[in-house]
């Protein structure tokens, strides 16, 4: 079947201006998490929703990050006033379930975000 | 907060080799997760080790989680092209929040 989505592969924009990332999930996966990923590093946790409630926004760097899933499927990720420091590889994963322990995460490809 | 490092950060074998990987956590795990990434690629989940000391092999991928559930090795035997990728541990520590280690970049000489 269908994995994970996420649209615009590849985001160039201008510092100061706002971008909203999209990310589909597997069709009845309950979890969806969202990363960011430097060049060479591991994906850092950003914030999850269980269905449509956001469980933990511990990850998101400041205010200027919020993420949504308002019917429990797709999911926008929003930075507002870019900065070039924002510049990364933003990856959004999904899971069956959340239970006693946490079932594996379906990454999608990513959307390449390049501020100017 | 919690904190994942690997090491090494980077493994040159020659094909045919064997070599380990490690992973070790700040804190205790409730269960540790393993990712393999392809140049260009995106994580794909290879497995997921709950008890201590749990051990799990997957063909010529040996997985072990320490003890205390706060280590865990990947063990690669006879490593061929196809391991190229960067590996990765993720744990929980609690909650469902996955912390990822900086992974270790496998490049297979032939």
């Amino acid at each position: 079947g269908a994995g994970v989505s996420q649209s615009p592969r590849y985001k160039v924009t201008k510092r100061g201006q706002d971008v909203a990332l999209r990310c589909d999930p597997i069709s009845g996966h309950v979890s969806l998490y969202w990363y960011r990923q430097a060049l060479g590093q591991g994906p850092e946790f950003l914030t999850y929703f269980n269905y449509e409630a956001q469980q933990d926004k511990s990850g998101l760097p400041n205010d200027r990050f919020s993420a949504e899933r308002p019917e429990g499927s797709i999911s926008t990720l929003t930075i507002q006033r870019t900065e070039q420091r924002d510049s990364a590889m933003y990856r959004c994963a999904s899971s069956l379930a959340a239970g006693t322990y946490p079932y594996e995460q379906y990454f999608g490809p990513g959307t390449r975000l390049t501020v100017t | 907060g919690q904190q994942v490092m690997q090491i090494p950060q980077y493994q040159h074998v020659q094909e045919g080799e064997d070599f380990t990987t490690y992973c070790n956590s700040s804190t205790t795990l409730s269960n540790i997760q393993w990712y393999k990434q392809r140049p260009g690629g995106h994580p794909v989940f290879l497995i997921q080790l709950v008890k201590s000391g749990e051990v799990k092999k997957q063909k010529r991928l040996t997985f072990q989680f320490g003890e205390a559930k706060k280590n865990s090795s990947l063990h690669i035997t006879a490593t061929q092209t196809t391991d190229v990728g960067t590996y990765f541990c993720a744990g929980y520590a609690a909650g469902n929040k996955l912390t990822f280690g900086g992974g270790t970049r496998v490049l297979v000489k032939p």
